[in-house]
């Protein structure tokens, strides 16, 4: 069964810094592309950051570039989302999803609430 | 970015009935576009990739085609279980973005 479950997500204050991770197994981690999905409160969905299957290669969109870093261990089944510098708009539900290319999300997590407030 | 427009933004239908949701691409998508359908509180799940193929163990009553600029969702029969918001989203380029949803409610 594929499962992919996230974790790091809480309370933080504007300006501070969170580190989300994302358990993956069931599915062959290394072939998948990966992606952090956001979505605010009761709002739409916007891809934050993917990243290749060996990790080369990195997108971010504009609103978290230099802020947010994406990175994984495939030994590990792992992806996680470095968060910093950050302000009340980040608050939202993240998901991490697999692509078996960068396109489609097959695969989802539950979500982890961020809450930027002071 | 390339903007992702969708309509209706909800819809109100019974069971049985067919429904269709446009989504409209501010430019072509030669990689195509996605369909998804999110429950309250659960994550979005893949129905539709590549325009029109369906993923595997979606229902055989949603189906998907494109046109131009303009791409369309459509469940042929409504059951209960299909209340929900449906996005689509552009496989085109990175950020990949998505419509803002339409929201499906069964009367």
């Amino acid at each position: 069964e594929v499962q992919l479950v996230e974790s790091g997500g809480g309370l933080v204050q504007p300006g501070g810094s969170l580190r989300l991770s994302c358990a993956a197994s069931g599915f062959p981690l290394s072939s998948y592309w990966m992606t952090w999905v956001r979505q605010a409160p009761g709002k739409g969905l916007e891809r934050v950051a993917n990243i290749k299957e060996d990790g080369n290669e990195k997108n971010y969109v504009d609103s978290v570039k230099g802020r947010f870093t994406i990175s994984r261990d495939n030994a590990k089944k792992s992806l996680y989302l470095q968060m910093n510098s950050l302000r009340a708009d980040d608050t939202a539900v993240y998901y991490c999803a697999a692509a078996p290319n960068q396109w489609y999300l097959d695969y989802w997590g539950q979500g982890t609430l961020v809450t930027v407030s002071s | 970015d390339i903007q992702m427009t969708q309509s209706p933004s909800s819809v109100s239908a019974s069971v049985g009935d067919r429904v269709t949701i446009t989504c409209r691409a501010s430019e072509g998508l030669g990689s195509g576009l996605g369909w998804y359908q999110q429950k309250p509180g659960k994550a979005p799940n893949l129905l539709i990739y590549h325009t029109s193929s369906l993923f595997s163990g979606v229902p055989s009553r949603f189906s998907a085609n494109a046109s131009a600029t303009d791409f369309t969702l459509t469940i042929s029969s409504l059951q209960p279980e299909d209340s929900a918001t449906y996005y689509c989203q552009q496989a085109n380029t990175f950020p990949h973005t998505f419509g803002q949803g339409t929201r499906l409610e069964i009367k």
